[in-house]
Parts: C-alpha cells; sequence; structure tokens
C-alpha cells in the first residue's frame, strides 16, 4: 500500500512565524497535493505537482508556496502565517491525477 | 453552479437500515467517480470506484447516471462503524487535472 506521511501531527505556531509542512510518499507517484479543510468549506486545493521542480496553483494559493525538489517529497511553505491559516492541512498522492489519492493523516496547524 | 453537490446531512439511522446518498456533478466531461469515507479527525479514505455500470463491494453499492449527472451510494444493513462522512468525487475532465471533492455527506448510525 502507499503510504504519505506527514512530518507533524499537530502544530502551534505564532503569527508572522514562516511555517513548513513535509510531506513524504513512497510508491514513487507523479503527483501530489496539498489540501486545506475546514468546517462547512470542505476540501480545498492549495497547490499540485506533477512532477519535480514542478507546481501549480489550485483554488487557494495565496499566502502558499510549495517546494518539490524530489519526487518523493512536496513541501508546503506558509511565508509569514497569519491565523486564517489555522485548519487542517491534507498531502496526497496519486499515480495519476485522475485516479484515486491516497492521503496523508494530516497536520492539524494552529496560528495564534 | 457548484462543481460538485451533496446533501451535508446529518442522515441519522438505526442499525440494519438501508440509506441512500446521492452526488451531482456539474461537468459533464467529467470520466471518474469515486466516493471516499472520512472519520472524523482522520483523513480521507478511497472507498470504492463508481463505475458506468455500477458497480457493489459488499453491503455498498454505488451508481452513476450519466444523463442525469449524479452518482449514488447505497449503504445496505447499516453498522455502528459506517458512521463517517462519505465523499464525493469526480474527475474534471479526462485529462490529467485534479479531482474535484464534495464537501460530503454525514451520516450517524444509531444502536
Amino acid at each position: 500500500d502507499v503510504k504519505v506521511t506527514q512530518s507533524s501531527r499537530y502544530l502551534v505556531k505564532r503569527t508572522g512565524e514562516k511555517v513548513f509542512l513535509e510531506c513524504v510518499q513512497d510508491m514513487d507517484h507523479e503527483n501530489m497535493f496539498w489540501y486545506r479543510q475546514d468546517p462547512g468549506l470542505g476540501l480545498r486545493l492549495i497547490y499540485f505537482s506533477y512532477d519535480v521542480k514542478m507546481k501549480e496553483k489550485g483554488d487557494i494559493p495565496e499566502g502558499y508556496s510549495v517546494s518539490r525538489e524530489k519526487k518523493e517529497r512536496f513541501s508546503l511553505i506558509l511565508e509569514s502565517a497569519s491565523t486564517n491559516q489555522t485548519s487542517m492541512y491534507l498531502c496526497a498522492s496519486s499515480l495519476l491525477q485522475n485516479f484515486g489519492y491516497t492521503f496523508g493523516s494530516g497536520t492539524r496547524l494552529t496560528v495564534v | 453552479r457548484k462543481e460538485v453537490e451533496q446533501d451535508p446531512g446529518p442522515f441519522n439511522v438505526p442499525e440494519g437500515a438501508t440509506v441512500a446518498f446521492n452526488c451531482t456533478y456539474s461537468n459533464s466531461a467529467s470520466q471518474s467517480f469515486f466516493w471516499y469515507r472520512q472519520d472524523c479527525r482522520k483523513e480521507p479514505k478511497l472507498l470504492m470506484s463508481v463505475y458506468s455500470s455500477g458497480n457493489e463491494d459488499g453491503r455498498f453499492t454505488a451508481q452513476l447516471n450519466r444523463a442525469s449527472q449524479y452518482i449514488s451510494l447505497l449503504i445496505r444493513d447499516s453498522k455502528l462503524s459506517d458512521s463517517a462522512t462519505y465523499l464525493c468525487v469526480v474527475t474534471q475532465t479526462s485529462g490529467n487535472t485534479p479531482l474535484v471533492f464534495g464537501k460530503g455527506t454525514r451520516l450517524s448510525v444509531i444502536a
């Protein structure tokens, strides 16, 4: 089975801090995704990547950036954390973008 | 019009009941369809793909109606462990584009 690992389960950061969320997958998948999930809003796509060093904006990229230096690792960066970025962040990977995704267990980020 | 729409629920049903969820999608070019299950404070997990001819996996049956642009999930003989949020997921086109997730339908199975 594909395993998608997110580095932290819970994270508390201060407003203005630079925050790195790491995601690693072990099945040589081409595609990786970052979502945030908030009550009543569902899953919203932040960024995705279909190849090393490639990135595409999703529906809500503002305030975020990403890095994909290696195929197995996709990092989400909050350049200057704000309280409205408090959320559950979910990483996913897939062989093809229209295949089913495998999600990591999520990082619950609180910005204070 | 939202791309994928689901009734948020909650659906509160007794154990043993049969319950069905529908989901409508707006893009007639969508090619692939899935149901995901998400337990409280956990990540979504693939429950089943939805095929044109309909498909069954144990107590779960998924169907696709392309003409009306909806998919459905039927759960028979509900168990307490079926309590979760069920997400409807569709592709946007046949190309390499991200899946579109519905906001989910919450199911509570009550003893």
